[in-house]
């Protein structure tokens, strides 16, 4: 069965500190795409990045960086000089085939708390 | 701006009634889903539709309904054969149900809570 483990259920960081958010998901789909998304307090999700299962490389964007391995089937999410407004839940998710449509399997989200 | 209004925020009912959860997308998409939240249970797909007048069910669609007359609007209906309604729910789009790559564009949530 296809899947996505976040491990961490709760992450408490003071200001400034780097924070690495883990995701492990199992596939048996060769071709497949792995998101994160942040969910501030207001509640809605928002997308922060996606990487295909080809694209092993790491991708950087201001703060935030992420670290794929399929060697490890990982996908982690770290966030550098972390601030107060990163206080939020963040999931990773995986996109894979099923019979001709594509869905998304969610984590069971990492809450983050960074404190002032 | 374009993106996915959910109505109410919030929603109170009582036990043994239908309530009907509202969201409206102005993004052009094809796909349209409803997930439900629970505390420490990440996201579970109730339905999702990829055209009007057409819907799937997802993993959890027990006691829920949905309707697509409108390619722009995908209410959700919260039965009384719901045995836990209480939650957070969230209405999302896509592209379409084709693109491994298309990422989910979200609304704000109605938080439903039935007493």
């Amino acid at each position: 069965a296809q899947k996505v483990t976040q491990a961490q259920t709760e992450i408490s960081v003071v200001e400034k500190e780097d924070v690495t958010l883990d995701c492990v998901y199992e596939t048996r789909d060769t071709t497949y795409y792995l998101f994160w998304y942040k969910q501030p307090p207001s509640g809605e999700l928002v997308f922060l990045i996606r990487r295909n299962s080809f694209d092993e490389q790491n991708e950087i964007s201001g703060r935030y960086s992420w670290n794929f391995q399929k060697s490890t089937s990982s996908f982690n999410f770290t966030i550098t000089a972390s601030q107060v407004v990163d206080s939020a839940v963040y999931f990773c998710a995986l996109s894979e085939a099923d019979s001709g449509t594509y869905k998304y399997i969610f984590g069971t989200g990492t809450r983050l708390k960074v404190l002032a | 701006d374009g993106g996915i209004t959910q109505s109410p925020k919030y929603l109170f009912r009582k036990e043994g009634q239908n309530v009907t959860l509202s969201c409206e997308q102005n993004l052009n998409h094809d796909a349209m889903y409803w997930y439900r939240q629970d505390p420490g249970q990440g996201l579970r797909l109730i339905y999702y539709s990829q055209i009007v007048n057409d819907f799937q069910k997802g993993d959890i669609a027990e006691g829920y309904s949905v309707s697509r007359e409108k390619k722009e609007s995908f209410p959700l209906t919260v039965t009384s054969a719901q045995k836990n309604p209480t939650a957070f729910y969230l209405c999302a789009s896509s592209i379409d149900l084709t693109s491994l790559d298309s990422p989910l564009h979200f609304g704000n949530g109605t938080r439903l809570t039935v007493t």
